[in-house]
């Protein structure tokens, strides 16, 4: 069974500064990918960024990046220059990959905060 | 694209009456996945389809809990009779095979409400 762990319910952040929200994952699958989304308090569901087991390189995606260690089992978010607008839900999530398309299992969520 | 359709957006119904939710995914995509949010339990997933075939529904939290997916293009979640505990917000999401980021994509989700 796959499991996602976010040990960090909330976090603040200064504005203009980086942060970095912890995951960790424990699966027994060879290959998986890991996902972080958004929600922010309108609700919706926004992705960011994916990283598969495969992958050499650290995922990058304008101001987020994935911090991927393999055999740490962990998946971190690092989100540079903090803007207000980053204020939000943020989820970690896996799934197995090599079998088609397969559900989602997330973490309970990690709370930002930006300040101003 | 017009993204992933849900509707209705909110939901407020009685206790014992039945609820249908209803999901357009985005179109060519050949998987679809109904996911639950609340406070106490986080996300979790009710069922999944792939080419509109049910794959797993064991997270459906019995019998009162219905899903279909009669085309490629709608699916329903169904509640009857609904309980008060079933209050959460219910999100569809699709995604397709082809491509390589595997992401899943979001509707706008349901907030359900029963009194």
């Amino acid at each position: 069974a796959q499991k996602i762990t976010q040990t960090q319910p909330g976090m603040f952040v200064q504005e203009k500064e980086a942060v970095t929200l912890d995951c960790t994952y424990d699966t027994s699958d060879p290959s998986y990918g890991l996902f972080w989304y958004k929600q922010p308090s309108s609700g919706e569901m926004i992705f960011l960024i994916y990283q598969g087991s495969y992958d050499q390189q650290n995922a990058t995606e304008g101001r987020y990046s994935l911090n991927f260690q393999k055999a740490r089992k962990s998946a971190n978010l690092v989100i540079s220059a903090s803007q207000l607008g980053d204020s939000a839900m943020y989820f970690c999530a896996m799934r197995e990959v090599y079998s088609g398309n397969t559900p989602l299992v997330f973490g309970k969520g990690t709370r930002l905060s930006v300040i101003a | 694209d017009a993204g992933v359709i849900q509707s209705p957006r909110h939901e407020v119904t009685e206790m014992g009456q039945e609820v249908t939710l209803r999901c357009k995914p985005i179109s060519g995509h050949n998987s679809l996945f109904w996911y639950r949010q609340t406070m106490m339990r986080g996300l979790e997933l009710l069922i999944y389809f792939n080419n509109n075939v049910p794959i797993d529904d064991s997270g459906m939290p019995e019998d009162r809990f219905s899903a279909k997916m009669p085309n490629a293009s709608f699916s329903t979640l169904k509640i009857q009779p609904s309980e008060p505990r079933d209050s959460a917000v219910y999100f569809c999401a699709s995604t397709t095979t082809s491509g390589t980021t595997y992401e899943q994509y979001f509707g706008p989700g349901t907030r359900l409400t029963v009194t």
